[in-house]
């Protein structure tokens, strides 16, 4: 059983915006924070933003104000990401996580949803 | 915002062999540090937490230690299945989900 199972890949062209998916899978969705991480091809990790499954609060990383909305769904568990505006170097693998015991790091992960952003 | 460095961006090592792996924040984060081991395609995986803290299901061949700047993970016989990315990540301060360093690439 995965515990997140995200939506698949999408391409886009530049100036369009992308909506991605999360679904939680065996454990209590509102009890725990959701992250979202990208990784760049080749690249390391990068912290995007968080939203808290209870109430939809969020907050984002300053690189990503103004183009990043995040929101839940409670009757489905799923968590959505949107990024508008997308460039080129948006192009990468977007990952949904959390933590079991609420911290800071992450112990569960969704698979990954691949973003290409190509003209 | 903290920087995290790592060191050595790469490492070769043998089956069997001890690999010590380093990584270096900033500014002092007390112990909120957890290392990730990352596979070609494939998620994250948690190895550590608070600095020294073996996750669920992590082999005791991995072992985290440092506080303040500086933190080691040390695999201490490496087995194939280790041969992966390896990202230290601060969590002590903003923003939520911490930092991330560039990642130490463990391979043969």
């Amino acid at each position: 059983q995965v515990p997140m199972v995200q939506s698949g890949a999408e391409v886009k062209k530049p100036g369009a915006s992308v909506k991605l998916s999360c679904k939680s899978s065996g454990w209590t969705f509102t009890r725990h924070y959701v992250h979202w991480v990208r990784q760049a091809p080749g690249q390391g990790l990068q912290w995007m933003g968080i939203v808290d499954p209870r109430d939809g609060s969020t907050t984002y990383a300053p690189k990503f104000q103004g183009r990043l909305t995040m929101t839940r769904d409670t009757s489905t568990s799923t968590i959505y990401m949107e990024v508008s505006s997308l460039r080129s170097d948006d192009t990468a693998m977007y990952f949904c996580t959390c933590s079991l015991a609420n911290e800071y790091y992450f112990d569960l992960w969704g698979q990954g949803t691949l973003v290409t952003v190509s003209s | 915002e903290i920087v995290m460095t790592q060191s050595p961006a790469s490492l070769s090592v043998s089956l069997g062999e001890r690999a010590t792996l380093s990584c270096r924040a900033s500014q002092s984060v007390p112990s909120n540090v957890a290392w990730y081991q990352q596979k070609p395609g494939q998620a994250p995986r948690l190895l550590i937490y608070s600095a020294s803290t073996r996750a669920t299901g992590v082999p005791a061949r991995f072992s985290g230690s440092g506080s303040g700047t500086d933190f080691t993970l040390i695999i201490s016989s490496l087995q194939s299945e280790d041969f992966a990315v390896y990202y230290c990540q601060q969590y002590n301060n903003w923003p939520p989900g911490g930092t991330f360093g560039p990642g130490t690439k463990v391979e043969v």
